[in-house]
């Protein structure tokens, strides 16, 4: 069974609009992290999120915010006024494991296209 | 960017020949990570390590061996190359750190390795 699941192949939105990038995840571990990458057409992936499974509030970080449902094993990325440069392919991941075992299971990305 | 670099950045190399990718950082992380990148899979995770000689496998580890005998370095060999392993091959290394009360993870990235294998 998929770990992370991505749904959404690729999306559009329109420039200053906001956007949802939907991402589940299925673990039976208490203790786990979901992230967000973006890979832009250069290559290179750039963290944009954390939430820990323990934390009471969604992540946010400037224009990406994380919509955490626990109970649905959701783990949403919310960006907030799209800007053209937010055109790339995006990853949810999520970490399982005990301190010290650390594995990380990525979804198969989005590709997200801001239209002017 | 963690101060991450990874060499070659580019090989083209032909099956059956023995490959090794270089992994090196610059800011004493513990874990560090090897991932290889192929449309429609995402990234996957190939070997890790959380310490010097300390590894443990991903869920692609058949055909890879890793080594780490220094901190800031973290060997890929592909023993025998397969042109089933032509794919793009990331490095990382995983931090933790607290932020305003709250735990924060991240993993930052290397450049990425392009290696074709004939």
């Amino acid at each position: 069974a998929q770990k992370i699941t991505q749904t959404q192949p690729g999306m559009f939105v329109q420039e200053k609009e906001a956007v949802t990038l939907d991402c589940t995840y299925d673990t039976s571990d208490p203790s786990y992290g979901l992230f967000w990458y973006k890979q832009p057409s250069s290559g290179e992936m750039i963290f944009l999120i954390y939430q820990g499974s323990y934390d009471q509030q969604n992540a946010t970080e400037g224009r990406y915010s994380l919509n955490f449902q626990k109970a649905r094993k959701s783990a949403n990325l919310v960006i907030s006024a799209s800007q053209l440069g937010d055109s790339a392919m995006y990853f949810c991941a999520m970490r399982e494991g005990a301190s010290g075992t650390y594995k990380y299971i990525f979804g198969t990305g989005t590709r997200l296209k801001v239209l002017a | 960017d963690a101060g991450i670099t990874q060499s070659p950045r580019h090989k083209v190399t032909e099956t059956g020949t023995p490959v090794t990718l270089r992994c090196h950082q610059t800011e004493n992380h513990r874990y560090m990570y090897w991932y290889r990148q192929d449309p429609g899979h995402g990234l996957r995770l190939i070997h890790y390590s959380y310490g010097v000689k300390d590894t443990d496998k991903g869920e692609v580890s058949d055909g890879y061996s890793v080594s780490r005998s220094k901190t800031e370095d973290f060997l890929l060999t592909l023993e025998s190359a397969t042109s089933s392993q032509t794919s793009v091959y990331f490095c990382a290394i995983s931090e933790k750190r607290s932020s305003g009360g709250r735990g924060r993870e991240t993993q930052y990235f290397g450049p990425g390795t392009r290696l074709l294998v004939l």
